[in-house]
């Protein structure tokens, strides 16, 4: 089974520094997808950013990036400029590219809370 | 455009006591559709996961369980509710396996 980690619970950023939140996950697959959530305190789940690991290049969203190591099995969330609404909770999820309905379930990270300093 | 419809926002109620969420897909047909719990301090448990009217499939062996009796809508029940039953519940439906997740705005239960 995958498995995804997020060894930082909490971090915290000055307003319009940058900050990179780590996640890592186990899996056998070769053909999967990778996301970015962001839970503010209304607790709605927000799409940040995905990545197919097919793509050895690393997508970007705006001010957020990813760093994507494949052979480590590690994909990071650098967020540049951050801003005061940038404060929430941040989970890393993995799934599986393979074809049917179990299979487009998402693995979830424990989190990081992320505070935004002014 | 989709948009899903989960509620209710909120609920309190007493151990012992029946329980059912409902979560409602609208703007799109047959959808995969799944519910997560949210344990204060955690990360999103999977529960349970539809692809079909009538196909539930559970993730987790616990006192809830899941119906899908139309297309686009999706229960979350239980005949008993437990004190660990207590967590905020995300309904969640995507259409294939490249689209992402979209979310439910969630109902916090609390079990007294």
């Amino acid at each position: 089974a995958q498995t995804v980690t997020q060894s930082q619970p909490e971090m915290s950023v000055q307003e319009a520094e940058t900050v990179t939140l780590s996640c890592t996950y186990d899996t056998s697959e070769s053909d999967y997808y990778l996301f970015w959530y962001k839970q503010p305190p209304s607790r709605q789940m927000i799409l940040v950013i995905r990545q197919e690991a097919y793509k050895q290049q690393n997508a970007t969203e705006n001010r957020f990036s990813v760093n994507f190591q494949k052979a480590a099995k590690s994909f990071s969330l650098k967020i540049s400029d951050s801003q005061l609404g940038d404060a929430a909770m941040y989970f890393c999820a993995y799934r599986s590219a393979s074809s049917g309905g179990s299979n487009y379930k998402l693995t979830f990270g424990k989190g990081t809370l992320l505070t935004v300093n002014p | 455009s989709q948009t899903i419809h989960q509620w209710p926002a909120t609920l309190v109620q007493p151990v012992g006591s029946p329980l059912s969420l409902e979560c409602t897909v609208e703007g799109t047909s047959n959808p995969n559709l799944y519910w997560y719990r949210q344990a204060a301090g955690r990360g999103l448990q999977l529960l349970f996961y539809s692809v079909g009217i009538g196909q539930i499939s559970s993730e987790v062996p616990q006192n809830l369980s899941a119906s899908r009796p139309q297309d686009r809508q999706f229960i979350l029940s239980s005949k008993k509710l437990l004190l660990s039953d207590s967590g905020f519940y995300l309904c969640a439906w995507t259409r294939d396996g490249f689209s992402p997740l979209h979310f439910g705005n969630g109902t916090r239960l609390t079990v007294t």
